[in-house]
């Protein structure tokens, strides 16, 4: 069992769709992100979740909603996004407590294609 | 604000041999950490090496060292004796401890490993 699992790894979808990204973490972290990779571009921070709660939010348009139902799951749900929003996206874990270094563990992540 | 530089973007080595993978960082705050990661064909960052801003050492993790001059502000990493799996993009991040959970990456270094 890997340590932190997305789904789907690929997705295409339209502009109009509904469409959710799901991640799993399977290492007893209290925070979970998500990060946006687009091509020639550095990662880009979008959503971080301590402890359920969402604690930043990196100017992302509304068009992408996170979700933290609990400590080991974290959702992005996506609706009538852009051909622009066509990226990597992927998601991350790390355990903040006293004495760690707080490095991030990724997932595979997912391929979103907008056409 | 917080900036990381990593001015080559992709590197040839023969392998067996040693490359260096250059970063520059930029940050007003005392006290941060500085992370490589290894990012394969396959999607997944994978972390390499930390170095903390307040380590009198070089950190060092197997066939990875890093090369950190605090006063220059850089912190390159050292892979010895090459070998093809190591062929990959290659990212430097930072995370101040004044910035909560925020990475800054770099844009990433493109390594290819030649037989």
């Amino acid at each position: 069992e890997t340590g932190v699992t997305q789904t789907p790894r690929h997705l295409v979808m339209g502009m109009t769709n509904k469409k959710s990204l799901k991640c799993e973490q399977h290492l007893g972290h209290n925070a979970m992100y998500w990060y946006k990779q687009s091509a020639k571009k550095p990662l880009e921070l979008m959503f971080v979740y301590n402890f359920k709660e969402q604690t930043e939010n990196n100017s992302v348009p509304s068009r992408f909603s996170p979700e933290g139902p609990n400590s080991s799951h974290l959702f992005l749900h996506l609706h009538t996004l852009q051909p622009e929003d066509s990226a990597l996206y992927l998601c991350a874990s790390s355990y903040g407590g006293r004495g760690e270094i707080g490095e991030l563990f990724f997932g595979e992540g997912s391929r979103l294609t907008v056409l | 604000a917080q900036k990381i530089t990593q001015t080559q973007p992709g590197m040839f080595v023969q392998e067996k041999e040693a490359v260096t993978l250059d970063c520059t960082y930029d940050t007003s705050d005392p006290s941060y950490g500085l992370f490589w990661y290894k990012q394969p064909s396959s999607g997944e960052m994978i972390f390499l090496i930390y170095q903390g801003s307040y380590d009198q050492q070089n950190a060092t993790e197997g066939r990875y060292s890093l090369n950190f001059q605090k006063a220059r502000k850089s912190a390159n990493l050292v892979i010895s004796a090459s070998q093809l799996g190591d062929s990959a993009m290659y990212f430097c991040a930072m995370k101040a401890d004044n910035y909560g959970q925020n990475f800054v990456f770099g844009p990433g270094t493109r390594l290819s490993v030649l037989p």
